[in-house]
């Protein structure tokens, strides 16, 4: 089957880091995707991690483990603006590039 | 690059009725084109995947002939909810993918309210 998981909630202030962890179980894996979604929006792409370690672009940085079905989005120097859920996407199959989401972790900044 | 454009941003109509949805890509050609749906507060189900020209695979619990899906073109893809029931109102996401790619490009989304 498939199950991935992440915390539901989470609060940080601004300027702080913040780490949201994404563990899967999959039949198979060919990829994991983070995406940023806002209330009442359309998911935005963030990062992609096919290979073990760390993918850095910015304040955002995702790490990756296959052997442990592990995954973090690293959020630096936060900003008001990141209060966004944060969904990690599995592929696990090949040809459709089919993606399984997880439950997504609403994150919330305050000042 | 890699738009995808969803029409109607918003529909509400009355339980029986049937909704259109469409899906674009508008600046590249996706020969696969995913439906999710997305109640609130919950993370995107997979609904069914389609590539032009052939068949919608659809997902377990999925039912195809209530969910009906076209793929006619390489930029359009679209999804008509027959016999609207009220617990059909979510958020219904398409995306795109090209060919090459691995990335999905997804659209703005269409919030269904079902009266």
């Amino acid at each position: 089957g498939q199950n991935i998981d992440q915390p539901t909630e989470m609060t940080a202030t601004e300027g702080a880091i913040v780490q949201i962890n994404c563990t899967y179980q999959t039949s198979g894996f060919n990829g994991l995707f983070w995406y940023q979604q806002h209330a009442g929006e359309a998911p935005t792409f963030l990062s992609y991690n096919v290979l073990d370690g760390l993918e850095e672009k910015g304040r955002f940085s995702s790490f990756l483990s296959r052997s442990k079905g592990y995954s973090y989005l690293l959020l630096k120097e936060l900003q008001m603006k990141d209060s966004a859920s944060y969904l990690c996407a599995v592929r696990s199959g090949t040809g459709f590039q089919k993606l399984v989401f997880g439950t997504g972790t609403r994150l919330l900044v305050s000042p | 690059g890699a738009v995808v454009s969803q029409h109607p941003s918003w529909v509400i109509c009355k339980s029986g009725t049937s909704v259109k949805i469409e899906c674009r890509s508008l600046d590249f050609q996706a020969t696969t084109m995913f439906w999710y749906r997305q109640f609130p507060k919950q993370s995107l189900m997979l609904m069914a995947t389609s590539n032009e020209g052939s068949k919608a695979t659809y997902e377990q619990g999925v039912e195809k002939d209530k969910f009906l899906i076209n793929h006619a073109s390489l930029t359009l893809s679209t999804l008509t909810v027959t016999s609207a029931h009220p617990e059909d109102s979510s958020f219904y996401i398409c995306s795109a993918s090209q060919t090459q790619g691995y990335e999905q490009y997804f659209g703005p989304g269409t919030r269904l309210t079902v009266t």
